[in-house]
């Protein structure tokens, strides 16, 4: 069964880092692109940023630019989300997904893990 | 970056009914649409990619439709186990969602 578990979040004040964690197994994960994707509170959906199969290629979306560093280890089946320098507007459950990429051009994200909550505030 | 706009934003229905949620992109996307269903408290799960193709396991029921700008999704007879928050995606971009409640 194809699986991702998070871990790793909590509870941080502002300005503080916080690095989440996620488990997969049941593919091989060194063969996709892995993403992050947040919701806030009420809120939709946000992708966050993705990682190449290898680590070569990184994007981020703006807001998180120079705080977040997506990182991935293939030998532990692991992706990480090391966030700096957090805001109340971080908070949010964040989602680890696997990336279908198609060469022509399209991506979707199946599956996800079951989210980890990351609260920001004094 | 490209837009994707959903509506209705909400929407009122009762089982059996047949329920239409369009996505529009702000330019062409080809045919680079997915749908997703979320329910409170759970992960969003894929339920069309490629616009029109219907991920494993998904009841029959659900179904997508368009190309370029303008997507549908349909669920042709709405169940219980369908009242829930629907989103739209295009590479990085979702729609705002989509939110199915009983009438």
């Amino acid at each position: 069964e194809v699986q991702l578990v998070e871990s790793g979040g909590g509870l941080v004040q502002p300005g503080g880092s916080l690095r989440l964690s996620c488990a997969a197994s049941g593919f091989t994960f060194s063969s996709y692109w892995m993403s992050w994707v947040r919701q806030a509170p009420g809120k939709g959906l946000e992708w966050v940023a993705n990682i190449k199969q290898d680590g070569s290629e990184k994007y981020y979306v703006d807001s998180v630019k120079g705080r977040f560093t997506i990182s991935r280890d293939n030998a532990k089946n692991s992706l990480y989300l090391q966030m700096n320098s957090l805001r109340a507007e971080d908070t949010a459950v964040y989602y680890c997904a696997r990336a279908v990429v198609v060469v022509a051009g399209g991506n979707w994200f199946d599956p996800w893990g079951q989210g980890t909550l990351v609260t920001v505030s004094s | 970056d490209i837009q994707m706009t959903q509506s209705p934003s909400t929407l009122s229905a009762s089982v059996g009914d047949r329920v239409t949620i369009t996505c529009r992109a702000s330019q062409s996307i080809s045919s680079w649409l997915a749908w997703y269903q979320q329910k409170p408290g759970k992960a969003p799960k894929l339920l069309i990619y490629k616009a029109s193709s219907l991920e494993s396991g998904v009841p029959s029921r659900f179904s997508g439709s368009g190309s370029g700008t303008e997507f549908t999704l349909t669920i042709s007879s709405l169940q219980p186990d369908d009242f829930a928050t629907y989103y739209c995606q295009q590479s990085r971009t979702f729609g705002q969602g989509t939110k199915v409640e009983i009438k």
